[in-house]
């Protein structure tokens, strides 16, 4: 079955600076990435998703880049903000109708004002 | 749009009790619901996939007739926690795709079962 391995499990930034998060993968077959926000005592909440016919895409201050081949994705966030601190999922999807996603084990962000 | 809903967002119980939980798509229509059950500091984990109007497909180790789950109509999926102790302890979230087909999926805020 599909793995999903994520780094780093924490991280620290300073507000404004930029914060990268890693996922890889192992199923050949996945092909749709979403990333999920989720804040202490919430559900997740989708904040961007990639397929597998595109490399990279973009909404405002989040950026998904994503390389088939190697079978790894990222998430970048610009110009953090203390509102960003949460913890983030990556997960993977086969990418047809009604699959279930698969998450990675996700990664503590804080962003010190 | 695709808000999901739970009710209650917090139970607690007596161990040997049974629990239910309920998910609702609020303006869309969900032919699927997932159910996930995450325990502090870690990921979710998928319990079990749910379609309307057929049986739950669960996942390795998650047992069916403790987790009892009805998708009754399009916009409502039930979790009973069935004899519940205090190892069932955890949060509890339900996830929708609309119908007509999509792989996007919406979560709910989740519902925290605490079991003495």
């Amino acid at each position: 079955g599909e793995n999903v391995e994520q780094h780093p499990s924490t991280l620290s930034v300073q507000e404004g600076d930029s914060a990268v998060i890693k996922c890889t993968y192992s199923d050949s077959a996945s092909n749709y990435f979403p990333w999920y926000k989720q804040e202490l005592g919430k559900g997740p909440q989708l904040i961007i998703d990639i397929r597998s016919n595109v490399g990279e895409k973009k909404d405002q201050r989040i950026a998904v880049t994503l390389n088939k081949t190697a079978k790894h994705f990222s998430l970048h966030i610009t110009e953090t903000q203390p509102e960003d601190s949460a913890v983030y999922f990556c997960a993977t999807a086969l990418g047809t109708s009604y699959d279930k996603v698969i998450f990675g084990p996700g990664t503590s962000l804080s962003v010190i004002p | 749009g695709a808000v999901v809903s739970q009710h209650p967002s917090r139970v607690i119980c007596k161990s040997g009790t049974s629990v239910k939980i309920e998910c609702r798509s609020l303006d869309f229509q969900a032919t699927t619901m997932f159910w996930y059950r995450q325990f502090p500091k870690q990921s979710l984990m998928l319990m079990a996939t749910s379609n309307e109007g057929s049986k739950a497909t669960y996942e390795q180790g998650v047992e069916k007739d403790k987790f009892l789950i009805n998708h009754a109509s399009l916009t409502l999926s039930t979790l009973t926690v069935t004899s519940a102790h205090p190892e069932d302890s955890s949060f509890y979230i339900c996830s929708c795709i609309t119908a007509g087909g999509s792989d996007r999926q919406y979560f709910g805020p989740g519902t925290r079962l605490t079991v003495l």
